[in-house]
C-alpha cells in the first residue's frame, strides 16, 4: 500500500521556535507538496518540489522554507513560529499531477 | 488567475438518499483536469473521482459520479445511496499543465444522517 507519512500527528510549539515538519513517501514520486488547511479557505499551497534539491514557492510561502535532500523526503521549516501559523499541514506527492496527489494524514500544529 | 469555488460550506443528507455537491472554476485554458477529494474525520485525503476536460463523458466511480459542464465551468459531484461513511469534508480541485499545481476549493462538509 503506497504511503505518504508525516512524522507528527499533533504538535505544540512556542512562538519564535524553529519547527520542522517531516514528510516521507515510498512511491518514488518526483513531485512533493506542502499545503496548509484552514477552515473556509480550503488547502493553500506553501511550497513544492519537482526534484531533489529543487523547490518552488507556492501561494503562501512567507514564513516558511523547505528542504529536499533526498527524493523520498520533503521537509517544511517554520523559521520562527508565529501564532498565525497554527494550522493543519498536509504533505502530498505525485507521479504526474494530472493523476492527482497522494496525501499524508496531516500534522495539526498549534503555536502558543 | 485560476480559482475554484465551492459555494456550499455545509450539507446534510439522509442515509440512502442522493446528494449533489457543487463546484465551479475559472480558467482560460482548454486542457485541464478536475478532481474531487474526500477528507473523513481521520483527516486522510482520498481521491474520489477524476475528470479530464477533453473527455465529454462524465466520470463515474461506483456510487460517485460527476456532472461536468465545460462551457459553464461547473463540476458537481453526485453521491447516490449515501452511506454513513460518506460523512466527510469534500474538496473540489483543478489542475492544468500551465498552472502546474492543484488548486483547491474551500470545501463542503457533508453529514450523512441515519
Amino acid at each position: 500500500d503506497v504511503k505518504v507519512t508525516q512524522s507528527s500527528r499533533y504538535l505544540v510549539k512556542r512562538t519564535g521556535e524553529k519547527v520542522f515538519l517531516e514528510c516521507v513517501q515510498d512511491m518514488d514520486h518526483e513531485n512533493m507538496f506542502w499545503y496548509r488547511q484552514d477552515p473556509g479557505l480550503g488547502l493553500r499551497l506553501i511550497y513544492f518540489s519537482y526534484d531533489v534539491k529543487m523547490k518552488e514557492k507556492g501561494d503562501i510561502p512567507e514564513g516558511y522554507s523547505v528542504s529536499r535532500e533526498k527524493k523520498e523526503r520533503f521537509s517544511l521549516i517554520l523559521e520562527s513560529a508565529s501564532t498565525n501559523q497554527t494550522s493543519m499541514y498536509l504533505c502530498a506527492s505525485s507521479a504526474g499531477q494530472h493523476y492527482g496527489y497522494t496525501f499524508g494524514s496531516g500534522t495539526r500544529l498549534t503555536v502558543v | 488567475a485560476q480559482t475554484v469555488t465551492q459555494s456550499q460550506p455545509e450539507m446534510s443528507v439522509q442515509e440512502a438518499e442522493t446528494v449533489t455537491l457543487s463546484c465551479t472554476y475559472d480558467t482560460s485554458e482548454n486542457n485541464y483536469y478536475l478532481f474531487w477529494y474526500k477528507q473523513p474525520p481521520s483527516r486522510q485525503m482520498i481521491l474520489v473521482i477524476r475528470q479530464e476536460a477533453y473527455k465529454q463523458q462524465n466520470a463515474t466511480e461506483n456510487r460517485f459520479s460527476v456532472n461536468f459542464q465545460k462551457a459553464a465551468k461547473s463540476f458537481s459531484l453526485k453521491i447516490s445511496d449515501s452511506q454513513l461513511g460518506d460523512t466527510a469534508m469534500y474538496f473540489c480541485a483543478f489542475y492544468s499543465n500551465q498552472g502546474g499545481k492543484l488548486i483547491f476549493g474551500q470545501g463542503t462538509e457533508l453529514s450523512v444522517k441515519p
